[in-house]
């Protein structure tokens, strides 16, 4: 399965709300798909799995939707921290794959 | 907590093998979960190459599954990747990564990562 992730990169100011899509190229069964965020020098961190269960020591700001081909990772108010690189990962099907990310800046 | 910490040669000649380790801390690899590498490139992004389970069964991507082979060594608490005949293609950072429930799974604790380059 392709994923492919939308905006590439996004330029938003502290508190305002982030979108990032990321679409597969079929169904993703069973909501097999995680979030993760990569900061600059670091290993991702796993933020929300089964498309919409944020795992543990996330912040509520964080959150995820989506079945099918079509899910979001919502950032409700944008945060200097949430300076990363974003990217989706399916598991529902072998090989499992990754998005190529969504880069957020803050403006 | 989980923790993940690869190592190895940071530099690999074309056509000869890349060899790691993963040492595992805070958890016995013997009490289960899966143990996966991950591998990011500027060119193809995030990979997964594939998993390992303490019992010996493996799951590899089919892309590389011809070349690469992992194992477990539950006594020193390790897991390990080869990639046979290496290219300048392999380079990139490789992550070790643990899964709780399946190979096919997210992952929900990563090692800091280290680059290989291939070149002579």
């Amino acid at each position: 399965i392709v994923l492919t992730q939308s905006p590439a990169t996004l330029s938003l100011s502290p508190g305002e709300r982030a979108t990032l899509s990321c679409r597969a190229s079929e169904s993703v069964s069973s909501y097999y798909l995680a979030w993760y965020q990569q900061k600059p020098g670091q290993a991702p961190r796993l933020l929300i799995y089964d498309a919409s269960h944020r795992a543990t020591g996330i912040p509520d700001r964080f959150s995820g939707s989506g079945s099918g081909t079509d899910f979001t990772l919502t950032i409700s108010r944008l945060e200097a921290e949430d300076i990363a690189v974003y990217f989706c990962q399916q598991y529902g099907i072998s090989p499992l794959t990754f998005g190529g990310g969504t880069k957020v800046e803050i403006k | 907590q989980v923790q993940l910490q690869e190592s190895g040669p940071g530099l690999v000649k074309p056509s000869e093998t890349l060899s790691l380790t993963c040492a595992v801390s805070g958890y016995s690899i013997s009490s289960g979960y899966y143990w996966g590498w991950i591998r990011q490139s500027p060119g193809k992004g995030l990979e997964w190459i594939g998993c390992v389970h303490h019992s010996g069964s493996t799951y590899y991507n089919p892309s590389l599954q011809s070349r690469v082979t992992m194992s477990v060594d539950t006594s020193k608490n390790q897991f390990y990747l080869k990639v046979n005949d290496v290219t300048a293609a392999d380079t990139a950072v490789f992550y070790c990564a643990s899964s709780s429930a399946s190979w096919a799974y997210y992952f929900h604790s990563w090692g800091q990562g280290t680059l290989v380059t291939v070149s002579s």
